[in-house]
């Protein structure tokens, strides 16, 4: 069992539509990273929360970090093909430590 | 200026066999990791160091050595290769806790 457990696992959704993507451990970190992958590449980093209760937005991404810092979400609104990709969070676990694991990941298919 | 670089880009094994995947930065940071990707999962940590002379194991360290003489290569020894191995391989930097930069990746099989 991975500490940083991602759903839904996979995703396809029509061009337009808004989705959720959800990331969840009991454990408590210092903070989370959000990145997507394409096929073929390594990790790009898309944003870093650190506060609870954070609220950060880029263009049509809207990422949340949970007030308990063990959680945290990405919303996604009127997704388009170019979001297609894997989606996946990371924190440095112990908190604060350079051991940085990464979610199960989750993969998102947007259909035009 | 590369970034990071990973060497070879694919690799076929024979099971017993062993090999050193590379990984170089030009970055000059002081933390760098491995990771495995196993297909459609996330990665999942294999072995890190915070800096020259200093590694430490990740979540999956079991058939895997890594050494870090220099601040820029850091890399990942397979002893005697099995199919459970079979995997891409992606070197990490990162300066601090911040942004981690990925290479390009090492494609594995071992048959």
């Amino acid at each position: 069992t991975q500490l940083l457990e991602q759903s839904p696992q996979f995703l396809s959704i029509q061009e337009g539509e808004n989705l959720t993507v959800y990331c969840n451990s009991s454990s408590v970190f210092s903070s989370l990273q959000w990145y997507r992958q394409e096929p073929g590449e390594g990790p790009v980093l898309l944003v870093t929360v650190v506060t609870g209760g954070e609220v950060k937005k880029l263009k049509r991404l809207t990422f949340q970090f949970g007030d308990a810092r063990k959680d945290s979400s990405l919303h996604i609104t009127a997704a388009q093909p170019g979001d297609t990709g894997l989606y996946l969070c990371a924190g440095g676990h112990p908190p604060g430590t350079y051991k940085y694991i990464f979610g199960t990941g989750t993969r998102l298919k947007v259909l035009a | 200026n590369a970034g990071v670089t990973q060497t070879p880009k694919f690799q076929v094994l024979k099971t017993g066999q062993s090999m050193t995947l590379q990984c170089a930065q030009d970055m000059n940071h002081e933390y760098m990791s491995w990771y495995r990707q196993d297909p459609g999962m996330g990665l999942r940590l294999i072995h890190y160091s915070v800096g020259a002379g200093i590694t430490d194991q990740g979540e999956v360290p079991n058939g895997y050595n890594v050494s870090r003489s220099t601040t820029e290569d850091f890399p990942l020894r397979l002893l005697s290769a099995a199919p459970s191995q079979t995997s891409v391989y992606f070197c990490a930097v990162r300066q601090g806790r911040t942004e981690a930069f990925f290479g390009q990746g090492t494609r594995l099989t071992v048959v």
